[in-house]
């Protein structure tokens, strides 16, 4: 099954940029990035995904390493309402997209 | 509509009950998919169904059953629940028919008890 290593937390002053590392060394080539996030009790919404290049979008940024091992989320000036579990994720073996455990994120003002 | 709708948003059932919960597309996505998250966890698939067949089982028990009546419904019936079934059941809809594939619609989810 597809694994991915992100941060159990990390912290974000309200207006400055979050940088939210994950780790995905078994990514397949033809599979594709993606980060959702999870805002209290509601369902996942969809950020941004990406396969080689550096993606950028109204709510992030994605930056792949070269290997495509790794990636960052970027959220460019974070607000409270930003304040969420993001999960970073690949396709699994059967093609199903495996949730890891994400990255509480905390916008503190 | 970008909408996945889900229903009811809450269901308490006794473990005897036979229940249904619902959800409805209306984006002309061909691939649903059911969820479940417990508390503080991730969530985990349980069924995807491409083109209103299934195409995923991730060895769910068969007391949930999973139903796609048409390409904008997608039911899962319940019977004979335990209490460790109580989470949070969220479907989704996609474009693609695998879910790595494309981007996921989430509903808000159903939330079940099971006393």
């Amino acid at each position: 099954d597809a694994k991915t290593t992100q941060p159990p937390s990390m912290d974000c002053a309200e207006g400055r940029a979050a940088n939210l590392p994950c780790n995905h060394s078994t990514i397949s080539g033809n599979e594709y990035v993606y980060w959702y996030r999870q805002i209290h009790s509601q369902g996942p919404q969809y950020i941004i995904h990406g396969l080689k290049n550096n993606e950028t979008n109204e709510m992030a940024s994605l930056i792949i390493t070269e290997d495509r091992k790794s990636s960052t989320l970027i959220l460019p000036h974070a607000t409270l309402r930003d304040t969420a579990v993001y999960y970073c994720m690949h396709g699994g073996s059967q093609g199903n997209l495996i949730f890891g455990k994400g990255t509480k994120l905390s916008v503190k003002p | 509509d970008t909408e996945v709708t889900q229903t009811p948003k809450h269901l308490v059932m006794g473990m005897t009950n036979k229940k249904s919960l619902k959800c409805e597309q209306h984006m002309g996505h061909r691939a649903m998919y059911w969820y479940k998250q417990k508390a503080k966890k991730p969530p985990e698939l349980m069924f995807v169904y491409s083109y209103e067949k299934l195409s995923i089982n991730e060895s769910v028990p068969s007391r949930f059953s999973p139903e796609c009546p048409n390409s904008s419904l997608l039911n899962l019936h319940l019977h004979a629940l335990q209490p460790e079934d109580s989470a949070l059941y969220l479907c989704a809809s996609s474009q693609a028919p695998r879910p790595s594939a494309g981007e996921l619609f989430f509903g808000e989810g159903s939330r079940l008890t099971v006393l």
